[in-house]
């Protein structure tokens, strides 16, 4: 089965610093990759997702993460962050060839300073 | 407006009661699943469904009943609420491709539930 590492509960930034949230993910082929937002009081938006291709894949809202298949990591990525960019992120991975499910990192709670 | 529509969004009940969170999706989705959201545990799924009459198991499934006898609505069932059961629900759908991981969901604004 696989599963999803966020090591980091929570990232405090600066407005207009460089961000980058960590996701490791445990699978024994090359799973499906996804990055989700949830504002304060909202349900979960997709960032983007990772299906095959270009190991670097562009999402909404500026972001961007790298699938590395040597590193079991798929790390989002933003230049530079804006005081909305303020939520919680989750990374979850999906299995190939099996069943629907997502499973789900714990997630990283962004803090944005101005 | 593609969505998936929750209801109640807050509810405070008390032990016991029985209770019911609907979930709509609005976009003929065959796969829809329920989440529970707790800090620090991030989302822990519930049951699915993958098509109308077919439902199973997700990873924390005791304590709770679900049904799918329309394709476009997925009650979550709290027979005998319980203080633990108090958490942020999610319900989601899907048009994955059966057998695929491949499984871009589309969320619901959440039910807070409190149970006393």
């Amino acid at each position: 089965a696989q599963s999803v590492t966020q090591p980091d509960i929570h990232i405090t930034v600066s407005e207009g610093a460089s961000l980058e949230l960590r996701c490791n993910y445990s699978y024994g082929a090359t799973p499906y990759l996804f990055w989700y937002v949830q504002s304060p009081g909202q349900g979960l938006q997709l960032l983007l997702k990772y299906f095959s291709g270009d190991t670097l894949v562009q999402g909404i809202k500026g972001f961007e993460a790298e699938f590395k298949r040597s590193q079991s990591s798929f790390n989002l990525r933003k230049p530079s962050v804006h005081w909305s960019d303020a939520a919680e992120y989750f990374c979850a991975v999906g299995a190939r060839g099996g069943s629907e499910k997502l499973v789900f990192g714990k997630g990283t709670k962004l803090t944005v300073n101005p | 407006e593609a969505q998936v529509t929750q209801n109640p969004r807050y509810l405070i009940t008390v032990t016991g009661k029985k209770l019911t969170v609907t979930c709509s999706q609005n976009m003929n989705h065959e796969y829809m699943s329920w989440y529970r959201q707790d800090p620090g545990l991030g989302l822990r799924q519930i049951y699915y469904s993958m098509n109308v009459e077919v439902t199973d198991k997700g990873d924390v499934p005791e304590g709770y009943k679900v049904s799918r006898k329309e394709k476009r609505n997925f009650p979550l069932i709290l027979e005998s609420p319980s203080p633990n059961q108090t958490s942020l629900y999610f319900c989601a759908s899907s048009s994955s491709v059966e057998g695929s991981g491949a499984n871009v969901l589309t969320f619901g604004a959440g039910s807070r539930l409190t149970v006393l």
